[in-house]
């Protein structure tokens, strides 16, 4: 069964601080993986997606990674503002039959000031 | 460039009532997904359509939903009878055939059923 798990649940952080977000996946056979912002009551917006011989792409402050050999995924997010608390999701397209995602629960991550 | 729009953006409804959420998605985009997330768990995948032609609805939880895209152009989820457990936020993405895995979601609606 495809699933995609991330960690941790719920993070807090300062202002200015960096953090690093956790997804692991068990989806195959592999396609892209691809990070996902959604700020509360808007939809998710991408901010970067890795193919498997990709193993980092940023996106300014964000820089993802990508292990398709342990099958590990992380968002970096470098000098935190505000305006990043939202929650992240991590989602994981298989190449076998219509390219159906799996998503993660998300991590929540709230700056303060 | 329009964005993805879902109509309603919140809907409460009562149980056994039927409700229509209605997607439009970007235009010139023949892929338009529907999702769902049900309060605490992920997203979870409904179904695909490529134009107006149903790719795939095995994420369709059973036969009191139905989803039409007549012209290939906006998309209609409809829900009859509504249950309690239909209650969450959906969401619909489309992308270019092309570029199937570019998708890009709308806003959602948010279903309540009480």
């Amino acid at each position: 069964k495809n699933q995609v798990e991330q960690s941790p649940q719920s993070l807090i952080i300062l202002e200015g601080k960096n953090c690093t977000l956790q997804c692991n996946y068990t989806v195959s056979p592999f396609s892209n993986l691809r990070w996902y912002k959604q700020d509360t009551g808007r939809g998710p917006v991408s901010l970067t997606i890795m193919t498997f011989s990709e193993n980092t792409k940023s996106n300014g402050r964000y820089t993802a990674t990508l292990d398709a050999d342990t099958k590990q995924s992380s968002l970096h997010i470098t000098a935190s503002q505000l305006s990043d608390s939202a929650s992240y999701i991590c989602v994981v397209t298989s190449s076998g039959g219509s390219y159906i995602p799996t998503f993660g629960r998300g991590t929540s991550l709230i700056v303060h000031p | 460039e329009a964005g993805v729009t879902q109509f309603p953006s919140h809907s409460v409804i009562e149980k056994g009532q039927t409700v229509t959420l209605r997607c439009d998605p970007i235009s010139g985009h023949d892929n338009l997904y529907w999702y769902r997330r049900v309060m605490g768990k992920e997203i979870k995948f409904l179904l695909h359509f490529v134009k107006e032609s149903k790719q795939d609805e095995s994420g369709m939880p059973n036969n009191r939903f139905l989803a039409e895209r007549t012209g290939g152009t906006y998309s209609t989820l409809k829900v009859q009878p509504a249950e309690l457990e239909d209650s969450g936020v959906y969401f619909c993405a489309s992308s270019q055939v092309l570029r199937r895995t570019e998708a890009f979601f709308g806003q959602g609606t948010r279903l309540t059923v009480v």
